[in-house]
Formats: C-alpha cells, sequence, structure tokens
C-alpha cells in the first residue's frame, strides 16, 4: 500500500515552455504532498509544501510564480514549471504523508526534466 | 535548526564486504529517523526508520539504531551484494511544519562483485 505514481518520468521540452508534472497518491489520501528538486550528486531540495484545498508553501528562494503547485484533491498534486529554461533541468520529486502513517512520506518515481 | 550529517561517498566495497555509512543529527525533541535508498534511475524509497531512542530499524539486511545519547543512526548492513549499489539517505523528522524531513546529502555505495 501507499503508492505514489508521479508522471512523466521523464520529460524533454523547449526552452520558454510550460511543463506539467503529476504526483497522484494511488491508495491513500495525501493529507500534505511535498515536492523536492534533485541536484546531481546533491541531496534533495525540498521546494514547496502543500496540503489539499490550501496554498502551497515555497521554501525560501523557490520562486512560487515559476513552479507552480497546485494541490487540488488528496489524491492530486501538481507542479508547473512554467517557461522552463535550461537552468531548471532537474531530478523533481514528489512525496505524499498520510496523517494516520506519522512521520513517514512515500515517493513518487521521480521525474527527469530537460530544457533544451 | 534541525540537521543531518551523513558519511561523504562514495563507499566502493566488494561483494560480501560489511557495510557502514554514517549518520548523526541535531534536532529538538524526540525527531524520528530514516534511512531511504534510491537505486540507479529511481526514486526514493524508505529503507528503514525508527520513531525513538534505542529502537532498530531493519530491512532486507540493513540495520541502523537510534542512539540518542550519541544523536546518531549509522546504517549497518553484513555482507553487501552488488544489488545494493544505490545512494543512501538519512533523514529525521520532526513534529510540526507538517513533518518536513531534513536530508543528510546522500552516500553513494558502489558494489564490485
Amino acid at each position: 500500500g501507499a503508492v505514489v505514481s508521479q508522471h512523466p518520468s521523464r520529460v524533454i521540452c523547449k526552452s520558454g515552455t510550460s511543463v506539467k508534472i503529476e504526483c497522484r497518491s494511488l491508495d491513500f489520501q495525501a493529507t500534505t504532498m511535498f515536492w523536492y528538486r534533485q541536484f546531481p550528486k546533491k541531496s534533495l531540495m525540498l521546494m514547496a509544501t502543500s496540503n489539499e484545498g490550501s496554498k502551497a508553501t515555497y521554501e525560501q528562494g523557490v520562486e512560487k510564480d515559476k513552479f507552480l503547485i497546485n494541490h487540488a484533491s488528496l489524491t492530486l498534486s501538481t507542479l508547473t514549471v512554467t517557461s522552463a529554461h535550461p537552468e531548471d533541468s532537474s531530478f523533481y520529486i514528489c512525496s505524499a504523508r498520510i496523517r494516520e502513517r506519522g512521520p513517514e512520506a512515500f515517493f513518487g518515481q521521480g521525474t527527469r526534466l530537460t530544457v533544451v | 535548526g534541525d540537521s543531518v550529517t551523513q558519511m561523504e561517498g562514495p563507499v566502493t566495497l566488494s561483494e560480501e564486504a560489511f557495510l557502514t555509512i554514517n549518520c548523526t543529527y541535531t534536532a529538538t525533541g524526540y525527531p524520528s529517523l530514516f534511512w531511504y535508498v534510491q537505486y540507479p534511475g529511481e526514486g526514493l524509497q524508505l529503507l528503514l526508520k525508527a520513531t525513538k531512542a534505542d529502537d532498530k530499524g531493519s530491512n532486507k539486511g540493513f540495520e541502523a539504531t537510534y542512539r540518542k545519547e550519541t544523536t546518531s543512526f549509522h546504517l549497518e548492513k553484513g555482507s553487501v551484494q552488488v544489488s545494493d549499489s544505490a545512494v543512501y539517505f538519512c533523514a529525521l523528522s520532526n513534529a510540526g511544519n507538517n513533518r518536513k524531513l531534513i536530508w543528510g546529502l546522500g552516500t553513494s555505495l558502489a558494489v564490485n562483485p
């Protein structure tokens, strides 16, 4: 149980376009979802935390107008990278938490974004 | 603030060797501690966890004991396999703040046959 599905797993887009990444909890209701960015050989950088039905809380230094997060339901959160540039190329990972399961987080497979 | 310090890699071992990856933390209160593993090209998976002092988490032959007196949560495995090659992340979660995970930098492990 507690499967998080992230889609797409890989995407290549042209500079200036927008890309949407979906994160779904398949068999549970995710009270909180987290979006991370992972740089090569670096740890995960938390970008934002979102609770269903409310605005996402962004970490310091993360542009909220560039990385739009929508947590429309208890099973779906989306991250849209707007007007993507090559420096946005990275591995993006979502995770979800179930309130009843305590602090454990469940991770999606990640999305490799390449902006050309 | 809370933080996790993890030994730097990469770590290269031969098959059946003993593995230790050190992890220490700084936190207020009583955090939960985790080890996550990321296999090449994949997302993170929970490897094991411990939620209170002296708890031992274990999974797939890996173990880690929550040591509050030394603020440590070192990962060990008695005999590694090639399939254990991955990046290992130590993390903690404290109450509040939506229980955000605080991450170590990750330790890359390569196991050679």
